[in-house]
């Protein structure tokens, strides 16, 4: 089965900084979705960004970039910039492609992130 | 804004009665899931459909059951609540041909 570790359950960063959060996961597949969802003390989980196990190029979505390191099983959140807004925890999920539509997200445990004033 | 809605919001039950959770979309897409939200464990999957009365176990499904009848609508309910059942539940949707899922808003569910 699929695993997804977030290593870090809290991060702090100044505003206007730049914040790195990392996921690892482990997984026999070859083909995948990797995912991370932000979480607002809204508590609604909102899509940050995805990233295609076949694809190389790392995706970006405005401030955020993902560092994908698929030997490493690495799946970093980069954010730029950060703003007051961007506070929120954040989860990496994955998702297998074996059973298209009905596959699962296997999430981490979270990351807090607190942005600074 | 994928037209999910869950209900109720905010839920407190007593241990033992049972309760139901209900999801509903407007855009009659055909996967739709139920996950429990826990401090320390993240999002995990109880229940899963992929039809009109298809429907499947995820990872922590005893103690529940689910129950979709219309393609609009996945119930999930717990027979006889217990207080390891107090967590945040959400639902999500994945749209035909595409591989992300879009979460409803959430039900928070105390049992006492």
């Amino acid at each position: 089965a699929q695993t997804v570790t977030q290593s870090q359950p809290e991060m702090s960063v100044q505003e206007a900084e730049t914040v790195t959060l990392s996921c690892t996961y482990d997984t026999s597949e070859s083909d995948y979705y990797l995912f991370w969802y932000k979480q607002p003390p809204s508590r609604q989980m909102i899509l940050v960004i995805r990233q295609e196990a076949y694809k190389q190029q790392n995706a970006t979505e405005n401030r955020f970039s993902v560092n994908f390191q698929k030997a490493a099983k690495s799946f970093s959140l980069k954010i730029s910039d950060s703003q007051l807004g961007d506070a929120a925890m954040y989860f990496c999920a994955y998702r297998s492609l074996l059973r298209g539509g009905s596959e699962k997200l296997v999430f981490g445990k979270g990351t807090k992130l607190t942005v600074n004033p | 804004d994928a037209g999910i809605t869950q209900s109720p919001r905010h839920k407190v039950t007593e241990t033992g009665t049972p309760v139901t959770l209900r999801c509903h979309q407007t855009e009659n897409h055909r996967y739709m899931y139920w996950y429990r939200q826990d401090p320390g464990h993240g999002l995990r999957l109880i229940h899963y459909s992929y039809g009109v009365k298809d429907t499947d176990k995820g990872e922590v499904s005893d103690g529940y059951s689910v129950s979709r009848s219309k393609t609009e609508d996945f119930l999930l309910t717990l027979e006889s609540a217990t207080s390891s059942q107090t967590s945040v539940y959400f639902c999500a949707i994945s749209k035909t041909g595409e591989d992300i899922q879009y979460f409803g808003a959430g039900t928070r569910l105390s049992v006492l």
